[in-house]
């Protein structure tokens, strides 16, 4: 079966710090996202995107993140100052198309900001 | 906020039908009903989605009212790997991009 592959599994980081998330989309899927959840909260939506630009983003998803699909295969979300609430759990998910199919999600990654 | 209302917990005996419930009496004609699972703080996983006829696959049945106010997930033999928290959630059709919007979801325990 078909998987969205994220790394690192966990990364811990210095408050202040930047940190970059990576994904690796279903290779033949066109739209791609980024959820978190806190430890113990729900599932939240940060961002979508789709060729090559932000289709939707959350109010969660401020001038802090940034998303990026540098490459053919990879889909990056990066954060440039952490802050000790953006510690979470993040999730890459990807679609062959909008609207009407499934979404398959990542593993996650679980950011710590200490 | 989600459309969709479920119970906050429910047990299955493993081996029995597992029968999640979930309440969407405002959602429009043109919104699916998804239903996502996540084991234990892994990524949520599709299990299934209808719009107004009942559905099946190799993982579940979806049972959709006629009125479309509920649905109902069935895992027809439940076992230990099961337990996790089910999201129903309702999709716009609307083309392009979406954004899934999870709830607290209904945490089943499958009891051996």
């Amino acid at each position: 079966e078909p998987e969205v592959t994220q790394t690192p599994s966990h990364q811990v980081t210095q408050m202040g710090q930047e940190v970059i998330l990576r994904c690796v989309p279903i290779s033949n899927h066109l739209y791609f996202y980024w959820y978190r959840q806190i430890l113990g909260q729900k599932v939240e939506f940060l961002v979508s995107f789709y060729n090559n630009e932000i289709s939707e983003k959350s109010e969660i998803f401020d001038d802090q993140f940034s998303v990026e699909r540098p490459d053919g295969s990879n889909f990056t979300l990066k954060i440039r100052s952490t802050k000790l609430e953006d510690s979470a759990m993040y999730f890459c998910a990807s679609t062959a198309t909008g609207g009407w199919t499934e979404a398959f999600f990542g593993q996650g990654t679980r950011l710590t900001v200490v | 906020d989600a459309k969709t209302t479920q119970p906050p917990s429910m047990d299955c005996a493993e081996g029995r039908a597992a029968n999640l419930p979930c309440n969407h009496s405002t959602i429009s004609g043109n919104e699916y009903v998804y239903w996502y699972r996540q084991i234990h703080s892994q990524g949520p996983q599709y299990i299934i989605h209808g719009l107004k006829n009942n559905e099946t696959n190799e993982m579940a049945s979806l049972i959709i009212t006629e009125d479309r106010k509920s649905s109902t997930l069935i895992l027809p033999h439940a076992t230990l790997r099961d337990t996790a928290v089910y999201y129903c959630i309702a999709v716009s059709s609307g083309a392009g991009s979406y954004q899934l919007t999870f709830g607290k979801g209904t945490k089943l325990s499958v009891i051996p």
